[in-house]
């Protein structure tokens, strides 16, 4: 079955940087767009990008321009989500979710990272 | 950006009502809109995509209408596994933008 599985929780101090693994299985990895959405504790759902994981192009929100890459690797089907200077509102958990169909949508998504800034 | 308006923001309501929740686009996007359900400490899941089409395996009481700028979530006869957060989503174009969320709640 098409399964999103991401790696585990980090705990990051401001100024710092992270990465966030979303292993995909269970389908032609190449063949699908990739979405980063955050949700912050008790808040909505952010969009942070997304990826071609077949050409490597990517499009940011522009609020994350600078500060957000994210980038694929076909031998191992996994994409990854590295956010720079990082601050005390970026403490969210980071889902990475697959974009399916004529219309888009998202489907599945990952488990989530929380992903805690703190001094 | 395209904004997401969902009403109400959250709901009480009883097992066996009928729930309504609509999201409101600030331009036109065609069909392009998704609804999600999302349980505490669980990533999303796909309930309606394109607007009205229902998810493999989400059962028949969801479901949605709408087009252009207005769209509606209906839960026809609620049930316990149903009280959760709901949003809707944009997909018409980047950034994709969600609504506030919708909270439903037992009463």
């Amino acid at each position: 079955q098409v399964q999103l599985v991401q790696s585990g929780a980090e705990v990051k101090k401001p100024g710092a940087s992270v990465k966030v693994s979303c292993k995909a299985s269970g389908y032609t990895f190449t063949t699908y767009y990739m979405h980063w959405v955050r949700q912050a504790p008790g808040q909505g759902l952010e969009w942070l990008g997304m990826i071609n994981p077949n050409t490597g192009m990517t499009k940011y929100a522009q609020k994350f321009q600078g500060r957000v890459t994210m980038t694929g690797d076909t031998s191992t089907t996994t994409v990854y989500m590295d956010l720079g200077s990082l601050r005390s509102d970026d403490t969210a958990v980071y889902y990475c979710a697959r974009e399916r169909g004529a219309g888009h949508y998202f489907d599945p998504w990952g488990q989530g990272t929380l992903v805690t800034v703190s001094s | 950006d395209i904004q997401m308006t969902q009403s109400p923001s959250s709901l009480s309501a009883s097992v066996g009502d009928r729930v309504t929740i609509t999201c409101r686009a600030s331009q036109d996007i065609s069909k392009y809109l998704n609804w999600y359900q999302q349980k505490p400490g669980k990533a999303p899941n796909l309930l309606i995509y394109t607007a009205s089409s229902l998810q493999s395996g989400v059962p028949s009481r969801f479901s949605g209408s709408g087009s252009g700028t207005d769209f509606t979530l209906t839960i026809s006869s609620l049930q316990p596994e149903d009280f959760a957060t709901y949003f809707c989503q944009q997909s018409f174009n980047t950034p994709r933008t969600f609504g506030q969320g919708t909270k439903v709640e037992i009463k």
